[in-house]
C-alpha cells in the first residue's frame, strides 16, 4: 500500500511557468513534510519541508502549501528556470520513527 | 568534507554472486540508511542505523545484510544477487532521528544479470 501518493508523474512547463506537484496521504499521525529534488545521476538533496502546525512555508522560489484536513500537501515553483529540471520527491515521517516514507516522483522538465 | 561517499559507482553482477556496497560518511552522524531507487518506484528504505553496533529492517530488507561497526561504515551485503536486485542504491546520513535533514551519497548502479 503506497503511504504517499504522488501526481503527477511527469510534468512539462515553460520557463517563467509556475509547476504544482501534489502529494496525498492518509496517515494522520505523519507529521513531518519534506521535498526532495534530484538532479540526473546525483543522490536526492532536501529542497524544503514542512510540519502540519503551518499551511504555507517559502524558500525562495519554492512553497509548499499545506492542508491537514485534506491530507495532503504541494509544491509550487515561482518563475521556474531550466535549472529546476529535476525529479521531485515528496516524503513523510510519522512521529518517533526514523522512517521517510516517499512518494514516487515527479520529473520536471523546464523548457527554455 | 566528503560527505557521503559509495562505491563502487557502477557494478555488473553474475546471478548467484554476493558483494558488498560500501558507504561512508564523515559529519559524525549517527543515523545512516540504506535505499534503492527503481524507474517510477521512488525510494525505499532496506536498512537504517541509529548508531554503532545497531540495525534494523527497513520497508525491503528481504536478500540484504548490513553491519555497522564504526560510526563512519555502513556497508550492505548483497548475497545471492537476484535480477530483481538490480537497482539504483543509495546511501543517506542524518545526525539525529526522520526530522533532520538526510544527506545522500551519489549512489551505486547495480546490475543483476
Amino acid at each position: 500500500q503506497q503511504q504517499v501518493k504522488q501526481s503527477p508523474q511527469s510534468l512539462i512547463v515553460q520557463k517563467g511557468g509556475i509547476p504544482i506537484i501534489n502529494c496525498a496521504y492518509e496517515n494522520t499521525a505523519f507529521d513531518y513534510f519534506p521535498w526532495y529534488q534530484q538532479f540526473p545521476g546525483k543522490g536526492p538533496a532536501l529542497l524544503i519541508a514542512i510540519r502540519p502546525d503551518v499551511s504555507e512555508k517559502k524558500e525562495g522560489r519554492f512553497t509548499i502549501s499545506f492542508n491537514k484536513s485534506a491530507k495532503q500537501f504541494s509544491l509550487h515553483i515561482m518563475d521556474s528556470q531550466p535549472g529546476d529540471s529535476a525529479t521531485y520527491f515528496c516524503a513523510a515521517l510519522q512521529g518517533g520513527s526514523e522512517k521517510l516514507v516517499f512518494g514516487k516522483g515527479t520529473k520536471l522538465t523546464v523548457n527554455p | 568534507n566528503a560527505g557521503v561517499t559509495q562505491t563502487p559507482k557502477f557494478h555488473i553482477l553474475k546471478i548467484g554472486q554476493s558483494m558488498t556496497l560500501q558507504c561512508t560518511q564523515d559529519m559524525n552522524h549517527n543515523y545512516m540508511y540504506w535505499y534503492r531507487q527503481d524507474p517510477g518506484m521512488g525510494l525505499k528504505l532496506i536498512y537504517y542505523s541509529v548508531g554503532a553496533g545497531i540495525t534494523d529492517k527497513g520497508e525491503v530488507p528481504n536478500g540484504y545484510n548490513v553491519s555497522r561497526s564504526t560510526t563512519e561504515d555502513f556497508p550492505l551485503r548483497l548475497e545471492l544477487a537476484a535480477p530483481s536486485q538490480t537497482s539504483v542504491y543509495f546511501c543517506a546520513s542524518s545526525y539525529e532521528t526522520g526530522y533532520y535533514e538526510q544527506y545522500f551519497g551519489p549512489g551505486t548502479r547495480l546490475t543483476v544479470t
